[in-house]
């Protein structure tokens, strides 16, 4: 079974612009979960998402926002990037969020904001 | 909201050794905790977890320990070995909003076996 996917893996942005990140789940899992990696502040929670809806958000601004598509992939969106948002951002799937599940993550993606 | 302190920030070994690394958290609700460990420029991999209704769980060189009282929880490496080399997570999370994956993080452990 394929494991967690996200692309592009390396995006380089400049201040200002906005990205869009991509994540498939490993098949049949509904659960995606972000995460930010950065140096200072490890990994932090951004939001989750269940059936396209999402359950949970972290302490991030609005900036940062998500939606998950009827086959369970998802997106991130950062619009107005700012130099602190340089980081690895990684998504995390399970079958659906519950108590017994195993979350799986994806590779990541290194953003880099010049 | 949730809260975890991991200890220590870097752990030291000699090959054959075994390694014990510390977390705290500070919601009662938590009742699920996993470790992850994630080597240089990799993904965190899933390496134990534990949920609440159990206190120790142990998988060959791997165990960990949950004390639901005191709000601790251990990761124990027996018989390290250099490809234990990484630096290790722990995690809390709860079932407040209907899922259990809004996981705090640790700071993280760097662990280095020593050959």
């Amino acid at each position: 079974k394929a494991g967690v996917t996200q692309t592009p893996r390396y995006l380089i942005k400049t201040r200002g612009q906005q990205v869009t990140l991509s994540c498939s789940p490993i098949s049949g899992h509904r659960s995606v979960s972000w995460y930010q990696q950065t140096p200072g502040q490890g990994l932090q929670f951004l939001f989750e998402y269940f059936s396209e809806t999402q359950r949970n958000k972290g302490n991030f601004p609005g900036r940062f926002s998500g939606r998950q598509f009827s086959n369970s992939r998802s997106e991130m969106n950062v619009s107005t990037l700012e130099l602190g948002d340089s980081a690895l951002y990684l998504c995390a799937s399970s079958w659906t969020g519950g108590y017994t599940d195993t979350q799986y993550f994806g590779p990541g993606t290194r953003l880099t904001v010049l | 909201g949730e809260n975890v302190e991991q200890h220590p920030s870097t752990l030291s070994v000699q090959e054959g050794d075994s390694a014990v690394i510390k977390c705290t958290y500070s919601d009662s609700a938590s009742n699920y905790f996993p470790w992850y460990k994630q080597e240089l420029g990799k993904r965190p991999q899933l390496i134990i977890d534990i949920r609440s209704n159990v206190g120790e769980k142990k998988d060959q060189r791997i165990a960990v320990t949950l004390n639901k009282t005191a709000k601790h929880f251990s990761l124990h490496i027996t018989e390290t070995q250099p490809e234990d080399s990484a630096v290790y997570f722990c995690a809390a999370s709860n079932e407040k909003g209907g899922s259990n994956y809004k996981l705090t993080f640790g700071k993280g452990t760097l662990l280095t076996v020593n050959p």
